[in-house]
This record gives structure tokens, sequence and C-alpha cells, in this order.
């Protein structure tokens, strides 16, 4: 079965820390995985979006990761923020589907305090 | 930029009433989409559309109708309301990018609807 599973479900850090947040997937065949901003009471926002080949990709102070072994993928935000709490989301598309095959994962929900 | 416009943002329902959720996106988008988001669930998605006239069922289509006459809008009908459609839901809207459709997928507002 195809599943997006996120953790932690929560977490809160200190302003200016460093976090990651962890995407394991059972999709398959894999084509990419994308991470999602998504403010309270607002629609998600595209961060990444990572094919087979791409183990690595940054926007910002957002770094993604993709090991496409053993399916996982990290969330890594650098020197956090007030504006980074949030949720976010990871949504994994599986190969030869159209956009209606995509899988969300449930988030997770990032609190930073000043 | 507009991008994705859902109206209306919030909206109360009593049981049995019909209604629609307007989606309209200016991007010139291939690929429209809805989905409903509730507490401590992914998204799940209802209806898409892959281009003006197709249409087709996501994961939860019951209770729902779309169509999609032009590029542009992609309205949701509810066609009698049940407490369990009280939910937030999310139009979506991309290009569709070659087979590993790698397309953006741009999300509105919201809409979120109670039905009592």
């Amino acid at each position: 079965k195809n599943q997006v599973e996120q953790s932690p479900q929560s977490l809160i850090i200190l302003e200016g820390k460093n976090c990651t947040l962890q995407c394991n997937y059972t999709v398959s065949p894999f084509s990419n995985l994308r991470w999602y901003k998504q403010d309270t009471g607002r629609g998600p926002v595209s961060l990444t979006i990572m094919t087979f080949s791409e183990n690595t990709k940054s926007n910002g102070r957002y770094t993604a990761t993709l090991d496409a072994d053993t399916k996982q993928s990290s969330l890594h935000i650098t020197a956090s923020q007030l504006s980074d709490s949030a949720s976010y989301i990871c949504v994994v598309s599986a190969r030869g589907s159209t956009l209606g095959r995509l899988y969300f994962g449930r988030g997770t929900q990032l609190t930073v305090w000043p | 930029n507009a991008g994705v416009t859902q109206t209306p943002k919030f909206q109360v329902l009593k049981t049995g009433q019909s209604m629609t959720l307007q989606c309209a996106q200016d991007m010139n988008h291939e690929y429209m989409s809805w989905y409903r988001q509730d507490p401590g669930m992914g998204l799940r998605l209802i209806h898409y559309s892959v281009g003006a006239g197709i249409t087709d069922q996501g994961e939860v289509p019951n209770g729902y109708n779309v169509s999609r006459s032009t590029t542009e809008d992609f309205p949701l009908r509810l066609l009698s309301a049940a407490p369990s459609q009280t939910s937030v839901y999310f139009c979506a809207s991309s290009y569709v990018l070659g087979g590993d459709n790698t397309g953006e997928l741009f999300f509105g507002e919201g809409s979120r609807l109670t039905v009592l």
C-alpha cells in the first residue's frame, strides 16, 4: 500500500535553532517527492520538488534530502525564524501517474518560540 | 498575480442543502483538482481534471460533483450536504509536465465548510 509517514507529528524549537523533519514513504514506483509549507489558515506552498536522481535541494534556509534506496527524505531548517511556524507536508508521486496520484503525509506541525 | 482563487472562504450549510465551491486559476494550467483537509489527516483528493471537458474521481468522490467547461474554472458541487462533509476544501492547479509529472502544484487559500 502506498503510504507517506512523517515524523515527528509536532515539534517545538527556539528561534535561531535548526531542526530536521522526516518523511518515509512506500510509494512505488517512485517519481518525485515534494515538501510543502502550510501556514495556519492558508493553502500549502511548495518548497522543493525532487526527482529520483536528486538527493539534495535547497530553497533558502530549507534543505531537502532524498534517499531513494531507503525511501526516506528529510527537510532541514536552518536558523529558524518565527515565520517558520507552520505545518510541513511531504508529498510523493508515483511514476506513470497523473497529478491525481499524489500521496500526502499528515504533516509535521512546527512551532518556533522566541 | 491572482493564481488560484477560491470562493467562498467560509460557508455554513444545513444538512441536505446544496452549494457550489468556486475555483478559478489564471495561469492557463491544464490540471486542476479539489482536496479536502480534515484534522489529523493528510490532504485527500476528491476530483481532478486534466483539461476542459475531462474529469475523473479521486480518493473520496462520493457526495461531490465537478465539471470543467473552461480551462480557468473548476467548480465543486455538493448536491446534498452532510455533516461528514464539514472540512476545509482546497483547489489546486498545475501544468502537466511530462511523464514524471513534476509540475508545481499551486493551491488556493481554502474554503472552510461547516454542515450542521
